[in-house]
């Protein structure tokens, strides 16, 4: 069965960085895209970016642009996602999810999300 | 940026009652529309895309509507585990990829 399955909690400092795994299991994972997803508490979903699992090719936010990588490690089966100068407002919950197509950019399967907290 | 507006926030319904959650789009996505439902400390899990074609293993009771800017989610007869935020979400026009603010369904 297909499964996403993240790394763990993490806090971190004002200004510095943060990087999620995302292990994929149950499938072949070059056929499908991966994205983030993120919620801060209390709040709705925001997309963060998409990664083509066959090219690296990336779109990623306006307002997260320039703080913000993704990647992935097809070895493995794994997409990770770095954010840098971490901000009090980037304390939230963190999602990967799978993409069916470039085209059909829905979000069929989800990981469990990382808890990100940003605190001096 | 296509902007989507889901109404109401916060719908109570009784158990055994019909749901319906609206969403609109601020430009037609035409049947590029997907539905989530989210319960509390749980990733989202899709319900819906296509605007009406039901997800891998999603009860029947659970039904999407529309086209352009004007979508519905019907919960037919509302159960227990049906209590949520709920969702939807453009794919028409990426990046972005918009989500509305969502639509609480508690319990009356």
């Amino acid at each position: 069965q297909v499964q996403l399955v993240q790394s763990g909690a993490e806090v971190k400092k004002p200004g510095a960085s943060v990087k999620v795994s995302c292990k994929a299991s149950g499938y072949t994972f070059t056929i499908y895209g991966v994205s983030w997803v993120r919620q801060a508490p209390g709040q709705g979903l925001e997309w963060m970016g998409w990664i083509s699992t066959y090219n690296d090719n990336t779109n990623y936010a306006q307002n997260l642009q320039d703080r913000i990588t993704m990647t992935t490690d097809t070895s493995t089966s794994t997409a990770f996602m770095e954010l840098r100068g971490l901000r009090s407002d980037d304390t939230a919950v963190y999602y990967c999810a799978r993409v069916p197509a470039s085209y059909l950019y829905y979000f069929d399967y989800w990981g469990q999300g990382t808890l990100v907290t940003v605190s001096s | 940026e296509i902007v989507m507006t889901q109404s109401p926030a916060t719908l109570s319904v009784s158990p055994g009652e019909r749901a319906t959650l609206s969403c609109r789009a601020s430009l037609s996505v035409s049947t590029n529309l997907a539905w989530y439902q989210q319960k509390p400390g749980q990733a989202p899990r899709l319900l819906i895309y296509g605007a009406s074609t039901r997800a891998t293993g999603i009860p029947v009771r659970f039904s999407g509507s529309g086209s352009g800017t004007e979508f519905t989610l019907t919960i037919s007869s509302l159960q227990s585990e049906d209590f949520a935020v709920y969702y939807c979400q453009q794919y028409n026009n990426w990046p972005p990829a918009s989500f509305g603010q969502g639509t609480k369904v508690e319990i009356k």
